[in-house]
């Protein structure tokens, strides 16, 4: 059974630093772009970051570039992100989601989420 | 950047149709997913690829894509089928490669 499980969201000041990480079971991580999506409270799905199957290659949306950094250590079949300079926008449940099979630009399995909040 | 736009609400009778559309310039030539959230929970694949359903999906989940408009069709709703529901798609000309649609929340009478 696949699993993704988020850790590492909690409450940061603006300006602060967090990192998050998604442990990963149930299917060879190694072989998967995988991604991280947020959601604001109250809010709908935005895509953050993804990263290629052996760490080589990431994107990121505008918002985060360069304050964000996704990155992954595959033999600990462990996803990250690690977030810099955090701002109350950025405050939202994480989570880290699989691309699905073939190189599918969908997700087909996702976390139960990690909530970050920013705030003095 | 591509935007996706969806009905805010829907609501449908228990046991009859429910049909969520999911508007976008030429979607018809993207490939559409759709993804089901209930409150407090992650969101889940309910439709891939305009119309495919992943294993564990009832058949009652169907899909469809032409011209500017993308469908999620949900047949003898049930009460369980009450949640949000997103579409989304990869558009590499957007900032957010993989755009979500404003979500549609579904209400069961």
């Amino acid at each position: 059974e696949v699993q993704l499980v988020e850790s590492g969201g909690g409450l940061v000041q603006p300006g602060g630093s967090l990192r998050l990480s998604c442990a990963a079971s149930g299917f060879t991580l190694s072989n998967y772009w995988m991604h991280w999506v947020r959601q604001a409270p109250g809010k709908g799905l935005v895509w953050v970051s993804r990263i290629n199957s052996d760490g080589t290659s990431t994107t990121y949306a505008d918002s985060v570039k360069g304050r964000f950094t996704i990155s992954r250590d595959n033999a600990k079949k462990t996803l990250y992100l690690q977030m810099d300079s955090l701002r109350a926008e950025d405050t939202a449940v994480y989570y880290c989601a699989k691309t699905g099979p073939s190189g599918g630009d969908h997700f087909d399995y996702w976390g139960q989420g990690t909530l970050v909040t920013v705030s003095s | 950047s591509y935007v996706l736009t969806q009905p805010p609400s829907v609501s449908v009778a228990p046991g009859k149709t429910a049909r969520i559309t999911c508007g976008g310039n030429n979607i018809g030539r993207k490939s559409v997913h759709w993804y089901q959230q209930k409150p407090g929970q992650a969101p889940v694949l309910v439709i891939y690829n305009d119309s495919d359903r992943p294993s564990g999906i009832p058949e009652r989940f169907s899909g469809s894509n032409s011209g500017n408009t993308a469908t999620l069709t949900i047949s003898s709703v049930e009460a369980g089928d009450e949640a949000d529901y997103y579409c989304q798609v990869w558009d590499s000309s957007s900032d957010h490669l993989y755009v979500f649609g404003t979500g549609t929340k579904v209400t069961v009478l």
